[in-house]
């Protein structure tokens, strides 16, 4: 079936240490996006690639890290700049500026 | 920059009853809006798309309207079930930058 995986699920994480989450598309999109939401919030977006070997910020890039090497794949890393970490990570992708399409998101804990 | 707000926060309706959700955006240079469910610790499920050009869309008991001149967009639900409870998020994007802002959510409780 065609999506979007994101892992792993949950994580934790020490202070002081970096993390990656992995986000995977098969539906060749173009675009892809990584937003953060924190309880009883909507989505703050951090950084999005609208084609490989390329990406912006978004509204919250700071303390974090991304790559896209793969038009598949765009990993984000959680680095040990970034001072409240906690949260769930949204993973998303499109065809240029079409519809959205989420994966099922990572939670991520410092412990 | 853009800014969408949606209004209200909460609802809670007995089952049976017909609903409307609102999203407004600061900023009417958009190149769609798009309204999706998120259901708890869950990811966001997409419920409607509408194109800048259009004014409406529909599926099954949903309809989502757009009004670009004013900055709104409503999500009307019909019947209301149990089932639909869940937060209702809308999001907006850019025509220039290909970028989406969201909205915080409305969560809707529909009670049996």
């Amino acid at each position: 079936d065609g999506g979007i995986t994101q892992s792993p699920k949950y994580l934790f994480r020490k202070e002081g240490q970096n993390v990656t989450l992995s986000c995977e598309q098969n539906l060749n999109h173009d675009a892809m996006y990584w937003y953060r939401q924190d309880p009883g919030q909507g989505l703050r977006l951090i950084y999005y690639s609208q084609i490989v070997n390329d990406f912006q910020k978004g509204d919250i890039a700071e303390g974090y890290s991304v790559s896209r090497e793969k038009k598949e794949s765009f990993p984000l890393t959680v680095t040990s700049a970034q001072k409240n970490p906690t949260a769930f990570y949204l993973c998303a992708s499109s065809m240029g500026k079409g519809e959205l399409f989420f994966g099922e998101g990572s939670r991520l804990t410092v412990l | 920059k853009q800014e969408v707000t949606q209004i209200p926060a909460a609802l809670s309706v007995p089952e049976g009853e017909n609903l409307v959700l609102n999203c407004s955006f600061t900023d009417s240079a958009i190149y769609n809006l798009q309204w999706f469910r998120q259901d708890p610790g869950k990811g966001l499920t997409s419920l409607l798309l509408i194109q800048s050009s259009q004014r409406e869309q529909t599926s099954g008991r949903l309809n989502a309207s757009l009004d670009k001149s004013s900055g709104r967009s409503t999500l009307y639900i019909a019947a209301s079930q149990p089932g639909d409870s869940a937060t209702y998020l809308c999001a907006v994007m850019d025509t220039n930058a290909g970028k989406s802002t969201f909205g915080d959510g409305t969560t809707l409780t529909v009670k049996p």
